[in-house]
């Protein structure tokens, strides 16, 4: 079945650097993939949605400059959390469809990262 | 706007009981409808889904029918067991390029 993996699972960083996620799809290719955030025990906020080989759309109240999204691959989607604060500290996770099967509207989603700003 | 409305919990049930989470939907047009399980620390998994009115969508003994008059789609299990015990996220989409959309999850905990 279709994966998608998330790099780093958890990541633990002080305030003022910059943190790096990592969204693959392991077996299809994805023109679209979408970046979510989880507050604890909330539903998933839509960030942005990452396209290959243009900018990404970011959702009404998410800072793009501080939440940069490359989408370099059909395969590979980043989002970097620039200059953290705690406030950022959340699980964030992805989704993608598989381009290569035009009828289905499924979304799989990766594991998520959970980023801890101390 | 889109929008999807899920019964609120905690659910506590004990083992082998019957489950419903109710979930309704607005939306223009016939949405493909989904149920999503998080488990603890864990991303989300497709359950099942429908992508038209009527179609009954199942797996691992969960099911729920897509009824466009009620604009609904609960989720029934007929037996629940411990490892059951997640959030389960209702949702739709519009098409396979938009994002979904959440309902806010329902937490179940099936005790012994």
């Amino acid at each position: 079945g279709a994966v998608v993996s998330q790099h780093p699972s958890r990541v633990i960083c002080k305030s003022g650097t910059s943190v790096k996620i990592e969204c693959r799809s392991l077996d299809f290719q994805a023109t679209t993939m979408f970046w979510y955030r989880q507050f604890p025990k909330q539903s998933l906020m839509l960030m942005a949605t990452s396209n290959e080989g243009s900018k990404a759309t970011y959702e009404q109240g998410v800072e793009k400059d501080k939440f940069l999204i490359n989408h370099a691959s059909l395969t590979l989607s980043t989002l970097t959390v620039t200059s953290a604060h705690p406030e950022d500290s959340s699980f964030y996770i992805c989704s993608a469809r598989d381009i290569g099967v035009m009828v289905t509207d499924t979304q799989y989603f990766g594991p998520g990262t959970r980023l801890t700003v101390l | 706007g889109n929008s999807v409305t899920q019964m609120e919990g905690p659910v506590t049930l004990s083992e082998e009981a019957f489950l419903t989470i109710n979930c309704t939907y607005t939306a223009t047009g016939y949405p493909s409808l989904f149920w999503y399980v998080q488990y603890p620390g864990e991303g989300l998994q497709l359950l099942l889904k429908a992508t038209k009115a009527d179609d009954k969508g199942s797996n691992k003994g969960f099911e729920a029918t897509y009824r466009k008059e009620t604009t609904s789609f609960h989720l029934e299990k007929g037996s629940v067991q411990v490892s059951d015990s997640a959030v389960y996220f209702c949702a739709l989409s519009r098409s396979g390029n938009t994002p979904l959309v959440f309902g806010k999850g329902t937490r179940l905990s099936v005790i012994a």
